[in-house]
């Protein structure tokens, strides 16, 4: 069966600090992955989205990037954090047009 | 900008009780998904409803969708305490990769 792996489960880092999470996924194959932000309180923000090693799509201009080094892994980073970085940081997988799969999510606070 | 809105914001009601949430979008879809997410946790696929289909059942769950009203509706039947969630309603634009775009949620609270 496939699982999605997302850690860490929470973070807590100083303004101006890098930040690297990960994600992969385990059981399939050429997996769509994905990176959405869940503000407090608020709906999911899709951030990126690949559909193949070393091809990333940004929905929207800010301070990460997002990289796919493997098949199954998946990496959001920032060189510089801001305070508005903060957030719910879920990662999902889907193949196809199956229906998304997520992770348990990176709680970030940025101080 | 955020393609789906669910309504209400929030809702309580008394375990056994039947719990209706609805979602709007503006655009045409090529399919309206409905997830749930626990406190601190990810969301959890619960249905999916394809543009030519009304009505979709799943256990408890009943969908339904008016693409002339762009609208769908999310009742869960006989609700229990476990029930107590967010959850939240997808749309896909065009079938393809470029994922889902969700609404801000309705917030269900099942009192025992």
């Amino acid at each position: 069966s496939q699982t999605i792996h997302q850690w860490p489960a929470t973070l807590v880092q100083p303004v101006g600090s890098p930040l690297s999470l990960e994600c992969t996924v385990e059981g399939t194959s050429n997996p769509n992955l994905y990176w959405y932000r869940q503000a407090a309180g608020r709906g999911l923000q899709l951030l990126f989205y690949s559909v193949g090693i070393g091809q990333i799509s940004s929905e929207v201009p800010q301070n990460l990037s997002a990289s796919r080094p493997q098949d199954r892994q998946f990496i959001l980073s920032s060189k510089k954090l801001l305070l508005s970085d903060s957030g719910f940081y879920l990662c999902a997988w889907s193949v196809r047009n199956s229906p998304l799969h997520f992770g348990n999510g990176t709680r970030l606070t940025v101080t | 900008s955020q393609q789906g809105e669910e309504d209400p914001q929030a809702l309580s009601i008394q375990e056994g009780e039947n719990a209706t949430m609805n979602c709007s979008y503006k655009t045409s879809i090529n399919n309206l998904q409905w997830y749930r997410q626990n406190s601190g946790r990810g969301l959890v696929h619960l249905i999916l409803i394809r543009s030519n289909e009304r009505e979709k059942h799943s256990g408890r769950l009943r969908v339904t969708l008016d693409t002339s009203k762009k609208s769908s509706s999310l009742l869960i039947t006989a609700s229990r305490a476990a029930d107590t969630a967010s959850y939240f309603c997808a749309t896909a634009l065009r079938g393809g990769a470029d994922g889902l775009t969700f609404g801000k949620g309705t917030h269900l609270i099942i009192q025992p």
